[in-house]
């Protein structure tokens, strides 16, 4: 079973630019979320989609981050403008729910550079 | 509202030395679940257990172990026998239900995590 593939995999910006990330979840898992990992410290989630609706964006910086999942499937997430504090591994997971109990299966990440 | 606390920052062992990762965790529910994940160098989160509130049984896998108290709050994760691909980033999580618009979704806290460093 192939897992969740995200890319690019690595991507240096310099600031005021724009950026954007890709994901594929595990095929027929329904709720996929982004993560914002900074160095050293843990995963801290940025939104959670439930099919192609938002259950969860809480901590999204709305003003300059954007993600969506239009077919349910895949999703993407925007930058844009970039500061120099977004420097930071974006995660992205699948689970076959959205209930406590699910275990999230990462991908391997987009190490994002900004300049 | 929910925490998650890995106090050890960084662990040396050498090969073959047992570990003990330690996890300590806060919560107002009284059903929730536990998880431990493992992040190598290649970055990737990787699923090791899942434990839910009430099974406080021990779990064994191997040469990893799980030791989950509910009256301390805690769920320690020990290796036995070190090796050096366990050297690694590891991550205790915490995950509640939470309700919204939608109905339920899962909610998942991250420790800060511990790197374990097994030198041969």
């Amino acid at each position: 079973e192939a897992g969740v593939a995200q890319s690019p995999r690595y991507k240096i910006i310099e600031k005021r630019q724009s950026v954007a990330f890709w994901c594929n979840p595990i095929s027929g898992h329904a709720t996929l979320y982004w993560y914002q990992q900074i160095l050293g410290q843990g995963p801290k989630l940025l939104i959670q989609f439930q099919n192609n609706g938002v259950v969860d964006d809480s901590q999204l910086p709305k003003d300059r981050f954007s993600a969506e999942r239009l077919k349910g499937v895949d999703s993407t997430l925007k930058i844009q403008p970039a500061k120099l504090e977004d420097s930071a591994v974006y995660l992205c997971a699948s689970s076959l729910g959205s209930g406590e109990q699910e275990t999230q299966y990462f991908g391997p990440g987009t190490r994002l550079l900004v300049l | 509202a929910q925490k998650v606390t890995q106090a050890q920052t960084e662990i040396s062992v050498v090969e073959k030395e047992d570990v003990t990762l330690d996890c300590v965790y806060e919560t107002r529910d009284t059903t929730y679940y536990l998880f431990w994940y493992k992040q190598p160098p290649s970055g990737e989160l990787v699923f090791l257990i899942r434990r839910n509130s009430f099974d406080e049984q021990n779990e064994i896998s191997g040469r990893y172990s799980w030791n989950f108290q509910k009256s301390t709050s805690s769920f320690n994760f020990t290796i036995t026998a070190s090796q050096v691909v366990d050297s690694a980033v590891y991550f205790c999580a915490l995950s509640e239900a939470y309700w919204g618009q939608s109905g339920g979704y899962q909610k998942v806290t991250f420790g800060t995590g511990t790197k374990l460093q097994v030198i041969p």
